[in-house]
């Protein structure tokens, strides 16, 4: 069975720490992982990584898939409290298939 | 960036009735648009496939009879909840792919829909 499976479920941090979410995954016929962020509404894109050991950056998030190991981390570096959100990572696979993990829910405390 | 606009953003519906919501791709075409649900503290959940002239995938347990989907074009594509119950109350939220597969997913904004 196909799926997506995130951890950790729910991570509780303060302001300045590093996190790093992962994002493991059983396809078939992968073809790319993106992440999400999702406040209040619609997830907003984040990244989308198709090979494997290139790692992507935008400011404080970082993010690298390992085809090998089925998996993908993301990483906050200096979290601030607008980084609270639900991260949800997406696999695509085989024509057009898509699946979401369960998402973690970040909460970084002043 | 792509920009994938929905309408309404929310709506209040007696049970029995049926709700239509559109989704359309303002900037660039989309023969493919995804429509998903999301209940509170839950994650997305795909519900179907909509294909732009053929008829839409619908993933398993998602009844189609129910959920009707129609891609008109390119650039729209409308989920009518039929004969809305109080638990079809979600958040419904739709996506289009920029280009071939594989390319970044833009989301509308939603429609949170509630049933009395």
């Amino acid at each position: 069975e196909d799926k997506v499976v995130q951890s950790p479920l729910s991570l509780v941090v303060h302001e300045g720490d590093t996190v790093t979410l992962n994002c493991s995954y059983e396809v078939t016929n992968f073809r790319s992982l993106l992440w999400y962020k999702q406040e209040k509404k619609a997830p907003t894109f984040l990244f989308m990584l198709t090979s494997s050991g290139i790692e992507k950056k935008s400011g404080r998030l970082s993010s690298i898939l390992d085809k090998k190991e089925l998996s993908s981390i993301l990483n906050i570096t200096a979290t601030q409290t607008g980084d609270s959100a639900i991260y949800l990572c997406a696999v695509l696979y085989n024509n057009n298939d898509m699946r979401f993990g369960a998402g973690t829910r970040l909460t970084v405390k002043p | 960036g792509a920009v994938v606009s929905q309408h309404p953003s929310w709506v209040i519906c007696k049970s029995g009735t049926s709700v239509k919501i559109e989704c359309r791709s303002l900037d660039f075409q989309a023969t493919t648009m995804f429509w998903y649900r999301q209940f509170p503290k839950q994650s997305l959940m795909l519900m179907a496939t909509s294909n732009e002239g053929s008829k839409a995938t619908y993933e398993q347990g998602v009844e189609k009879d129910k959920f009707l989907i129609n891609h008109a074009s390119l650039t729209l594509s409308t989920l009518t909840v039929t004969s809305a119950h109080p638990e079809d109350s979600s958040f419904y939220i739709c996506s289009a792919p920029t280009g071939s597969v594989g390319h970044e997913q833009f989301f509308g904004p939603g429609t949170r829909l509630t049933v009395l």
